[in-house]
């Protein structure tokens, strides 16, 4: 069945070191988004993705994330150099935005730790 | 700016009994507004949606409401069961340029036997 594939489930990585992370949307959508999760702030929107373009990234640190789609199937979200703060869980969702009440189809998210 | 609300942050219900989750919001233009239910280390799954000209919704136990004079939706949980136990997430779609989506904090909801 049609789902929102994220890899990998869990990282735990070392302060200053390059993470990525991996979304492969729902075959079809044409709209891609990644949120951070954290018990402090809930969800928050990072970026998201439209045809492959960015449409909105200014919920992202500009400094040390980037979000790219190389071609429909896969988008990622990359942190470097990583902080403790970072430490999160992050979500891609996607959905069809021709659709007036498109839902957003979430994967199952990737746990970040960064000691 | 827009907001969402939700409250209560947290709620401890026995099983069989029901329960309602409150969202306020500010979001303007509105489009619809979605409950979502998030269990443990899972991504959010969608509940109901709602649109302007919606007053009701239900799925199984589960009942929505919206008053767009007030800005106010409810979740009604009717004979929660032990798997209700997750956190509910509102959601509320702006009809402006890109559509944003504003999440509330959710509600924590924990359904013990």
């Amino acid at each position: 069945d049609a789902r929102v594939t994220q890899t990998p489930r869990h990282k735990v990585t070392e302060m200053g070191q390059e993470v990525t992370m991996r979304c492969q949307p729902i075959l079809g959508h044409n709209t891609v988004f990644w949120y951070r999760q954290t018990m402090m702030q809930g969800l928050e929107l990072l970026a998201y993705f439209r045809n492959r373009a960015p449409l909105d990234d200014s919920g992202m640190p500009k400094d040390r994330f980037s979000a790219e789609m190389p071609d429909a199937t896969l988008a990622t979200l990359k942190i470097q150099p990583s902080e403790p703060r970072d430490s999160a869980v992050y979500f891609c969702a996607s959905g069809l935005v021709e659709l007036r009440n498109t839902e957003a189809f979430f994967g199952q998210g990737t746990r970040l730790t960064v000691v | 700016k827009n907001q969402v609300e939700q409250s209560p942050q947290s709620l401890i219900i026995l099983e069989g009994k029901n329960c309602t989750l409150q969202c306020n919001y500010t979001v303007s233009p509105f489009s619809n507004l979605r409950w979502y239910k998030q269990d443990t280390g899972r991504g959010p799954v969608s509940l109901t949606i709602m649109t302007f000209s919606e007053n009701t919704k239900s799925n199984g136990r589960y009942t929505a409401t919206l008053d767009a004079d007030t800005k106010q939706s409810s979740l009604h949980i009717t004979a929660s069961q032990l798997s209700d136990s997750a956190s509910y997430i509102c959601v509320v779609r702006d009809s402006a340029a890109g559509n944003k989506l504003t999440f509330g904090g959710g509600t924590r909801v924990l359904v013990k036997p």
